[in-house]
């Protein structure tokens, strides 16, 4: 069975910093992995995907993760924070050819401090 | 192209009442999917449907819930005899096919339920 784990349900880091939040997974099969972004009272936004290929993805808003299958983890980064970034991010599992369900992390509230 | 919509945005039900939450996927979109949301929890997956057929509920309650996607209108996640733990935030999701490295889920804004 697949799941997610995400270390850290709330991370703080300063305007400017380096934005690192945690994603590890646990999959049967070559999973299909996603990064969303919750703004408060809002749905779900897709920040990026990896499905096959590079493992390197960029998203939108500067955001980008790494695939790596030997750490099974999909971590989330940002080089420069940015106040706008405060907000809750899920990552999420979709195992390939399995069902149609995606697994998601409990979520990590990111706050950006001035 | 107006995204995944979802009413109502909030409902208040009683003890005992029933909620029926609407989501129109996007336009184009024939697969539907149903999250809840619990407080401090991530997204759990409910049900998966196309038009007219359910194809995976395994993540729906054995009562009080259903859901549909008829031929015409949007779908439909019914909630019987609500009761205080039905509370949360109910996410709509569509995409134009099965989820794969070209197609991902689109979500609307959520229909939060609050049961007094």
């Amino acid at each position: 069975a697949q799941s997610v784990t995400q270390l850290g349900s709330h991370v703080s880091v300063s305007e400017g910093a380096l934005v690192l939040l945690r994603c590890n997974y646990s999959s049967s099969v070559p999973p299909y992995l996603f990064w969303y972004v919750q703004y408060p009272n809002q749905g779900l936004q897709l920040l990026l995907k990896y499905t096959t290929g590079a493992t390197l993805v960029k998203g939108i808003n500067g955001f980008e993760a790494e695939f790596k299958k030997s750490e099974t983890s999909f971590h989330l980064t940002k080089p420069s924070a940015h106040m706008s970034d405060a907000a809750e991010y899920f990552c999420a599992v979709k195992e390939q050819g399995g069902s149609e369900k995606l697994v998601f992390g409990k979520g990590t509230k990111l706050t950006v401090n001035p | 192209n107006a995204g995944v919509m979802q009413n109502p945005r909030h409902l208040v039900r009683r003890r005992g009442q029933e909620a029926r939450l609407r989501c129109s996927p996007m336009k184009g979109h024939s697969h539907v999917y149903w999250y809840r949301q619990l407080p401090e929890e991530g997204l759990k997956f409910m049900v998966y449907l196309q038009k007219e057929n359910i194809i995976d509920e395994s993540g729906m309650p054995k009562e009080r819930f259903s859901a549909e996607f008829p031929k015409e209108g949007p779908s439909i996640l019914r909630i019987q005899q609500v009761v205080r733990g039905d509370s949360a935030a109910y996410f709509c999701a569509s995409s134009p096919d099965r989820v794969s490295g070209a197609n991902v889920l689109t979500f609307g804004a959520g229909s939060r339920l609050t049961v007094l």
